[in-house]
């Protein structure tokens, strides 16, 4: 079975432009999660979906916006790119039910800006 | 405001001995706690979880405890091989994350 993938794999923007995250989840699981790991630090949680809703939104500004697709995929936008916007991005499904704590990440999209 | 803290940036053990991860939070009300290993490159992988109904889950060479009144948990390794050299992340529930920790075991 194929794991989590994302795409692109690494990708460089400039300052003010916009860039889509692409995420495509375990066959069978409902539930993505968004997060951006910068350097030294752990994932901070941006966003969550199940069943096409968002389900909760972590501490970041408008410019980040995300959506998930009838086949469970999902997109992370980021609007008015930032420096500090320079991170990886992991994706991460799960199963969705209320029980279901772990996680499966896919390897992240590491995005420069410039 | 950090909820999971990992306060050791780094840790670095002999091969064969223990290795000890700690994490601590501050949010009594969470109940469910995981470890993530990281290898560059790669997206964090589950490890090992513990409810908050249990002081301590084992899973072969990995062990969690949790300690509910000092907030604290921690993960021991044993016997470290380095093939476990990664950064170790907490986890509170589903979406909370420490800073990791970065583990180094020497052959």
């Amino acid at each position: 079975d194929a794991g989590v993938t994302q795409s692109p794999t690494h990708l460089i923007k400039t300052r003010g432009q916009q860039v889509t995250l692409r995420c495509s989840p375990i066959s069978g699981h409902k539930s993505v999660s968004w997060y951006q790991q910068v350097l030294g630090q752990g994932p901070q949680f941006i966003f969550q979906y199940y069943e096409k809703e968002e389900r909760g939104r972590g501490n970041f500004p408008d410019r980040f916006s995300a959506r998930q697709f009838p086949n469970y995929s999902s997109e992370l936008n980021v609007n008015a790119l930032l420096l500090g916007d320079s991170a990886l991005y992991l994706c991460a499904s799960s199963l969705g039910t209320s029980n279901s704590y772990e996680q499966y990440f896919g390897p992240g999209t590491r995005l420069t800006v410039t | 405001d950090q909820q999971v803290k990992q306060n050791s940036p780094s840790l670095s053990v002999q091969e064969g001995r223990i290795s000890i991860l700690n994490c601590d939070y501050t949010n009594s009300m969470f109940d469910y706690f995981l470890w993530y290993k990281k290898y560059p490159a790669e997206g964090p992988t589950f490890l090992i979880s513990i409810s908050s109904i249990k002081d301590k889950n084992e899973d072969g060479r990995f062990t969690v405890f949790l300690n509910k009144s000092a907030k604290h948990l921690s993960l021991h390794i044993v016997p470290s091989q380095p093939g476990d050299s990664a950064v170790y992340f907490c986890a509170a529930g589903k979406l909370i994350f420490g800073q990791g920790t970065t583990l180094q075991v020497k052959p």
